[in-house]
């Protein structure tokens, strides 16, 4: 059984540009959740997305944002990127109960 | 608010027992969990406890919780180097379907 796969691996931006980062869910599970690995600040959950619904947010601006497709997978979004996102992001599903986690996608901002 | 919390580093020699503790805040966490993150890897799940549970036992894996205490441990027995890696605590937010809330993660050390 495939795990959870996200795209891209890694990738450079520059300050004040936009990224998506996209996440494909184990098969069955509805739930996908986004965190962030920042170096010296561990990991922080972003939001959580339910059968195509956002069912949690963590303590990130606006401009970090996402969405859920009827297919399970999911785009996380972000505008207007500063230094401090610079971080690995990591997605998780579930079913119900343990989540899985992605190998992550490496973010750099320049 | 919700806060777990661990030491950030441990030291052992191969084939010893390493333990590895935990404390969280949130008196109504359904499930907690341990993930091993090897460098540059994504989180790899170890083993999880249901708070209706004192003890889970999965092969070298023994998880002990004392919920009265707000107490996770973690005991690897036999410690192998390819055990070196940062173990993470969490506990779901909310229900069992909460979002994580991890603490930041032991660097567990073997030494040959």
């Amino acid at each position: 059984e495939a795990g959870v796969t996200q795209s891209p691996t890694h990738l450079i931006k520059t300050r004040g540009q936009q990224v998506t980062l996209r996440c494909s869910p184990i098969s069955g599970h509805t739930s996908v959740y986004w965190y962030q690995q920042a170096l010296g600040l561990g990991l922080q959950f972003l939001l959580w997305y339910d059968e195509g619904e956002e069912r949690n947010r963590g303590n990130f601006p606006p401009r970090f944002s996402g969405r859920q497709f009827p297919n399970y997978s999911s785009e996380l979004n972000v505008n207007a990127l500063e230094l401090e996102d610079s971080a690995l992001y990591l997605c998780a599903s579930s079913w119900v109960g343990e989540q899985y986690f992605g190998p992550g996608t490496r973010l750099t901002v320049t | 608010g919700e806060d777990v919390e661990q030491s950030l580093f441990l030291s052992v020699r191969e084939g010893d027992s390493s333990v590895i503790n935990c404390t969280y805040t949130d008196s109504s966490s359904t499930y907690l969990y341990w993930y091993k993150q090897e460098p540059g890897a994504g989180l790899q799940l170890l083993t999880y406890i249901f708070s209706n549970m004192d003890m889970k036992q999965d092969q070298r894996l023994t998880v002990l919780l004392n919920k009265k205490d707000k107490h996770l441990s973690l005991r690897i027995a036999d410690t192998q180097t390819g055990d070196s890696a940062i173990y993470f605590c969490a506990e779901s937010y909310g229900g069992s379907q909460g979002n994580l809330i991890f603490g930041k993660g032991t660097k567990l050390s073997v030494k040959p």
